[in-house]
């Protein structure tokens, strides 16, 4: 199995422009989670979707963010316009639910650098 | 609202020594999962070790304990015979347990830099 797959691995861009993470969940999985890692506010999950419906997104922090599963196998998560602050490292991770261990398989992550 | 807290931003230890890392956690749950993540520079997360509350019994894989004190709302991580590969940053994690057929989100400590010294 491959595991989650995350592209781009690294992304720099500037200020303004749009910016687009891809996300291939584990074959098999029906839950895939959007979490964000800055040093200032750690690790924190962005929105949550089960069976490609949006779960929980009460951890987007506003408008200029959005996130989409159009299918099983491929979800992305948009920001527009970017902005300096948005620099983080962004994973994606998955997980068959109900189970009976409850593990998210996390991917390699993004990082996005916004000048 | 769940909140996790891991108290020592940085550790160090020996190689072949042994090494506690703490956490606390606050909820009003009674039914919940505790999780412990490595996250080496690499940045991959790796899932260390799980522990369901309803279970006394404290979970352990290979080198990796932990004692999970349920009423002090405590779940601390000792690793035994510390190698170099355990450097890395350790994050202790909630996960409530309800509604599992639409998933739950986890919540993260700030975690803990841990180099092993050779």
């Amino acid at each position: 199995d491959a595991g989650v797959i995350q592209s781009p691995r690294h992304e720099v861009t500037e200020m303004g422009q749009e910016v687009t993470l891809r996300c291939k969940p584990i074959s098999g999985h029906n839950s895939l989670f959007w979490y964000r890692q800055t040093m200032m506010r750690g690790l924190e999950l962005l929105i949550y979707f089960n069976n490609n419906v949006p779960i929980d997104d009460s951890g987007m922090p506003e408008d200029r963010f959005s996130a989409k599963m159009p299918n099983a196998s491929f979800s992305t998560l948009k920001i527009q316009p970017s902005e300096p602050r948005d620099s983080a490292v962004y994973f994606c991770a998955s997980s068959f639910l109900p189970s009976g261990n409850n593990e998210q398989f996390f991917g390699p992550g993004t990082r996005l650098t916004v000048l | 609202a769940q909140t996790v807290t891991q108290s020592q931003p940085e550790m160090s230890v020996q190689e072949a020594e042994t090494v506690t890392l703490s956490c606390t956690y606050d909820t009003s749950e009674s039914n919940y999962y505790l999780f412990w993540y490595k996250q080496p520079p690499s940045r991959q997360m790796i899932l260390v070790i799980r522990q369901e509350a309803y279970k006394q019994q404290n979970a352990t894989e290979n080198r990796f304990s932990v004692n999970f004190q349920k009423a002090a709302k405590s779940f601390s991580l000792k690793i035994s015979d510390s190698q170099l590969g355990d450097t890395a940053m350790y994050f202790c994690a909630f996960m409530k347990h309800e509604a599992m057929e639409y998933g739950n989100k986890l919540v993260f400590g700030a975690g803990t830099i841990l180099r092993v010294k050779s």
